[in-house]
Formats: structure tokens, C-alpha cells, sequence
């Protein structure tokens, strides 16, 4: 079955640390997004990819990194800039055509101790 | 910018009563609109989409029509179940773009 994996689950750091989430898709989708999401809230664009090795700035890049070597994967590191990095973490995927829906990852859960 | 303004929660609501979870958007082309619904400590779900003006979405018991005229995509359920609590998020996304644009989302608890 086609679908995007988001690894892991739940994911514990100390302050200081880098840590990286992994995002891998087998829907051959062009375009790949990473949001995050905290309590009650909704969800904030971190960095987007349009295409392998290309990606950009979302609303709150700040102490978060990302790279796009291979059109599956697109993982995401949580830097020690990241000052606030408690969050729920979703990645997502779709087509670049526009008017297309997104399909979505289940979510890591980062908590900082 | 392309917007989306969806009802503020929490809704609160006895099982079997009537849903309605209000969207308007603002978009400088002609997108396609989506619902997507997310259980909690889970990703986002596809629950219905339409494509052009006067669409009806539709999955679950659920629906939307798409308004052009009113630029809206209000989402309705005649009887709610305590198994769709969940928060719902109204989005769009445009010809000619590729990044969909989520509404705030709407948090709905449904009471035995």
C-alpha cells in the first residue's frame, strides 16, 4: 500500500541536542512539506520541497534544517537553535500540479526532557 | 493571499444531533477544497473533496458543497456519533500551485 511513514512514533531529546525525524513516501509524489503542530493548534509550515534538492523556508524555519536528496525521503532535524521544540511533527506529501489533495504521516510526537 | 477561515471551537454536541462546521475561503484562482479530519495523537485524513463549483463532497455520513458564489464549503453530518469526535480542517489548494492552505481547524466532542 502507497503511504508516507514518519519515524519514529514518539522521540525524547535533551536540551542541547539535534535530533532527526524521518519522512519516507512511496506515493512518487513530487512535493514534500513538514508542519508543526502544538496543542490545540493548528498546523504551521516548516520548510516545503517542491522537487528532489530544492526545498524552502515555510512560516517558522527558524532552528529546523531539512535536506531532499532522494525523492522519498525527507527528513527533518531539530536543531539546539530550536528554542521551543516540544511539538507534535507531521509530514506530508503531494503532487505539484496544484489542486490536488496532501497525504499526511502519523505524526512524531518530540519531547524535549 | 489564498485564506481560509473556518468557525472557531470547541463545538460540543449530544450524539445524533445535526453537524455543521462553517468554511469560507478567499483564493485568487479556482482551487479545489478539502475537508480533512484528525483523531487525536493522529495525522490528517482525507474525508471529502469537490473540484468545481457546485460539487457535493461527500464520505461517512458527511458532506460539502462547494459555494463559488458565497465562497464557502461548509461541512454538514445530520446525526453525529461520539466516534467522530475529532478536529476538522477546511483547506484549498490552487491551480497553478501546489501548497495546500489549511484553515485554523475546528475541535469537535461528541457526548454520549
Amino acid at each position: 500500500d502507497g503511504g508516507i511513514t514518519q519515524s519514529p512514533k514518539y522521540l525524547f531529546r535533551k536540551e542541547g541536542q539535534n535530533v532527526t525525524l524521518s519522512c519516507e513516501q512511496n506515493l512518487n509524489h513530487d512535493a514534500m512539506y513538514w508542519y508543526r503542530q502544538d496543542p490545540g493548534q493548528g498546523l504551521r509550515l516548516i520548510y516545503y520541497s517542491q522537487i528532489v534538492n530544492d526545498f524552502q523556508k515555510g512560516d517558522i524555519a527558524e532552528g529546523y534544517s531539512v535536506s531532499r536528496e532522494k525523492k522519498e525521503s525527507f527528513p527533518l532535524t531539530v536543531t539546539s537553535a530550536q528554542k521551543n521544540p516540544t511539538a507534535f511533527y507531521l509530514c506530508a506529501s503531494s503532487t505539484n500540479q496544484g489542486r490536488t489533495e496532501a497525504f499526511f504521516g502519523q505524526g512524531t510526537r518530540l519531547t524535549v526532557v | 493571499g489564498d485564506s481560509v477561515t473556518q468557525m472557531e471551537g470547541p463545538v460540543t454536541l449530544s450524539e445524533e444531533a445535526f453537524l455543521t462546521i462553517n468554511c469560507t475561503y478567499t483564493a485568487t484562482g479556482y482551487p479545489s477544497l478539502f475537508w480533512y479530519v484528525q483523531y487525536p495523537g493522529e495525522g490528517l485524513q482525507l474525508l471529502l473533496k469537490a473540484t468545481k463549483a457546485d460539487d457535493k463532497g461527500s464520505n461517512k455520513g458527511f458532506e460539502a458543497t462547494y459555494r463559488k458564489e458565497t465562497t464557502s464549503f461548509h461541512l454538514e453530518k445530520g446525526s453525529v456519533q461520539v466516534s467522530d469526535s475529532a478536529v476538522y480542517f477546511c483547506a484549498l489548494s490552487e491551480a497553478g500551485g501546489f501548497k495546500t492552505i489549511f484553515g485554523a481547524g475546528t475541535r469537535l466532542f461528541v457526548k454520549a
